[in-house]
């Protein structure tokens, strides 16, 4: 059930663009995208429901496919502080508050 | 407005021993779920708290127990310890249950077990 996550690492360099992408085999009601520093608490992003709905969040944004049961993460003209794992957590039934996580996808960005 | 406050930050303990740990929930925020993160399991859903009551709980065993106050405060437990369960618990507030409301962090609990 876990959802998987792609690519598990990303290096980029400050102003170039990042995809993170989440798929779930199970049907998805909605996905929550967190980012997480070293040492610091997960911070939320954003959620989208399932209905296809963008969402957008300064220079990051993100989609969702519910055909394809599938989540991706827009980071666009990437800043330093981009830097951090992000991670997917995906919510199979209405209301259920228990998120289920992908394994976090690495990303450094350099000057 | 004061973020999810989790105490304490750092705790060891020997195999075999109890631990407890503490939630504060940001103010107004009713549900409290609570998450183990492990750098070979990633984030784990351990359980949910609303209204002083379970209504989820995650592929743990027995030894994690949790419970919810009547001022949303939010405990977990542990019992006879054991070295798998070294880990960062994370607790988490959100403003109700249900309807895919955004959740919050707090800094979390470095749990070592030796």
């Amino acid at each position: 059930q876990q959802p998987v996550q792609s690519p598990q690492a990303v290096i980029l360099r400050e102003g170039e663009d990042a995809v993170i992408n989440c798929s779930s085999s199970k049907a998805l009601y909605s996905v929550h995208w967190y980012r997480q520093k070293h040492g610091e608490a997960p911070v939320f992003l954003m959620i989208l429901l399932k209905g296809g709905e963008q969402k957008g969040h300064e220079k990051i944004s993100a989609s969702f496919n519910e055909k394809k049961q599938q989540s991706s993460l827009y980071l666009t003209a990437s800043q330093l502080s981009y830097s951090g794992t992000y991670f997917c957590g995906t919510e199979f039934d209405q209301g259920a508050q228990k998120l289920v996580f992908g394994q976090g996808t690495r990303l450094t960005i350099n000057p | 407005k004061a973020g999810v406050t989790q105490t304490p930050r750092y705790l060891i303990k020997t195999r075999g021993q109890q631990v407890t740990l503490s939630c504060s929930p940001i103010s107004g925020h009713r549900s409290v779920s609570w998450y183990q993160q492990t750098p070979g399991q990633g984030l784990q859903f351990l359980f949910e708290y609303f209204s002083e009551t379970q209504r989820n709980k995650g592929n743990f065993p027995g030894r994690f127990s949790g419970r919810q106050f009547s001022n949303s405060r939010s405990e977990m437990n542990v019992s006879t310890l054991e070295l798998g369960d070294s880990a960062l618990y994370l607790c988490a507030s959100s403003l109700n249950p249900g309807a895919s409301t955004e959740a919050f962090f707090g800094q979390g609990t470095r749990l070592t077990v030796v």
